[in-house]
């Protein structure tokens, strides 16, 4: 089975700051990988997505970006944090229909 | 515009009764759809699943059951536990064969199960 690895757990950022989460997975070759946040109080909304290195697709136009440098390896990146980025980021990878979820990062910009 | 939808915000239910969470969705073109469970500041955990070609799936004590001419999804927890208590996320996926699949989520239900 897939682990998730993600860091930090949690990350309190000036607005301004750069930003960098990194996501790494085991267990499994060409996954599928994700990036969603998770809104206080709401559902989770995909950011990103790669079917493979170099490969990212972005779902909704936003002050983040990402790349996928290593098979295994995925980065949730900002230049410069704005308050909205507040929120629970989550990474996730897969193969097939079925995707499973690393623990999370809360992502604090105040 | 939403397409998955959970329009139960939280919902109580008694240790040992059976937990009902429910989930509609719109677009025609999703075949495959999920369950996760999440707990407060973890990432959500795969409960169950179901494909759009079959309207019953169960798993020990969790059954789904899938109404597609309604574009209704349901998930049975019987007999629920207090260790059941989280937030439930019904989520649906339709693609082409070979891209990533991806996830729509609805804005999830707190189950709260009483001791």
């Amino acid at each position: 089975s897939q682990t998730i690895h993600q860091w930090p757990a949690t990350l309190v950022q000036p607005v301004g700051s750069p930003l960098s989460l990194e996501c790494t997975v085991e267990g499994t070759s060409n996954p599928n990988l994700y990036w969603y946040r998770q809104a206080a109080g709401r559902g989770l909304q995909l950011l990103f997505y790669s079917v493979g290195i170099g490969q990212i697709s972005s779902e909704v136009p936003q002050n983040l970006s990402a790349s996928r440098p290593q098979d295994r390896q995925f980065i949730l990146s900002s230049k410069k944090l704005l308050l909205s980025d507040s929120g629970f980021y989550l990474c996730a990878g897969g193969v097939g229909n079925e995707q499973f979820f690393g623990p999370g990062t809360r992502l604090t910009v105040l | 515009d939403q397409q998955v939808k959970q329009n139960s915000p939280s919902l109580s239910v008694q240790e040992g009764r059976i937990s009902i969470l429910n989930c509609d969705y719109t677009n025609s073109m999703f075949d495959y759809f999920l369950w996760y469970k999440k707990y407060p500041a973890e990432g959500p955990t795969f409960l169950i699943s179901i494909s759009s070609i079959k309207d019953k799936n169960e798993d020990g004590r969790f059954t789904v059951f899938l109404n597609k001419s309604a574009k209704h999804l349901s998930l049975h927890i019987v007999p629920s536990q207090p260790g059941d208590s989280a937030v439930y996320f019904c989520a649906a996926s339709g693609g082409t064969s070979g891209s990533a699949r991806q996830l729509t989520f609805g804005s999830g239900t707190q189950l709260t199960v009483l001791p």
